[in-house]
């Protein structure tokens, strides 16, 4: 099994849908949690960083943390064409790891 | 946006010669990465710095070495090019080896 799976879509929405974009992963010793937004030809940007179960949000985005499902998700409320893009969950072990963990990207293309 | 800059943005060159990428960071992080993204295998680490002098590998160093002579920058060398490291190479920088990311724009190299 790999460390973190992430379904790599494509997802087409219409404008103002909620989204779901979803990883699993593996080892329960990850304790922080990252997602980030790559555009076409660009570098990947930091959305969410959390490290507690739960949810924390920010703005129209909202990243939730199961820890015991191992399982973590980013809402996006109120859909728009500019979040089109590819979302990577990436996770990190903590206790001083350098390593992150990334999900392969789920490609969102959300339609006016 | 954090502070980083990659250059060059765009390279082809041709199997066998020595090419040097360069990161440069304004933000004064001690923490500075390579990583390499390929279709189907995602973001995956190359190596990465923990101070000025202070390198390691990452997960895919195999034909590939760094050096840090300067907080601010930070230089991956392909010591002789393969069509194999054709890629999108990423700069990150971190303050700490737990925190969060933050990418640069990236550069886009072919190898013929």
């Amino acid at each position: 099994q790999k460390e973190v799976e992430q379904d790599p879509g494509p997802l087409s929405v219409p404008e103002g849908a909620i989204v779901s974009l979803n990883c699993t992963y593996s080892n329960s010793a990850f304790q922080y949690f990252m997602w980030y937004r790559q555009y076409s030809r660009k570098g990947p940007e930091l959305l969410m960083y959390t490290y507690s179960s739960g949810n924390k949000e920010d703005g129209r985005f909202t990243a939730q943390v199961d820890k015991s499902s191992k399982y973590i998700s980013l809402f996006i409320r109120d859909s728009q064409p500019s979040d089109s893009a590819t979302y990577l969950c990436a996770i990190n072990s903590g206790a001083g790891s350098y390593q992150l963990t990334f999900g392969k990207g789920t490609k969102l293309s959300v339609i006016p | 946006d954090a502070g980083i800059t990659q250059s060059p943005r765009h390279k082809v060159t041709e199997t066998g010669t020595p090419v040097t990428l360069r990161c440069h960071q304004t933000e004064n992080h001690r923490y500075m990465y390579w990583y390499r993204q390929d279709p189907g295998h995602g973001l995956r680490l190359i190596h990465y710095s923990y101070g000025v002098k202070d390198t390691d590998k990452g997960e895919v160093s195999d034909g590939y070495s760094v050096s840090r002579s300067k907080t601010e920058d930070f230089l991956l060398t392909l010591e002789s090019a393969t069509s194999s490291q054709t890629s999108v190479y990423f700069c990150a920088i971190s303050a700490g080896p737990s925190y969060e990311q933050y990418f640069g724009p990236g550069t886009r190299l072919t190898v013929t």
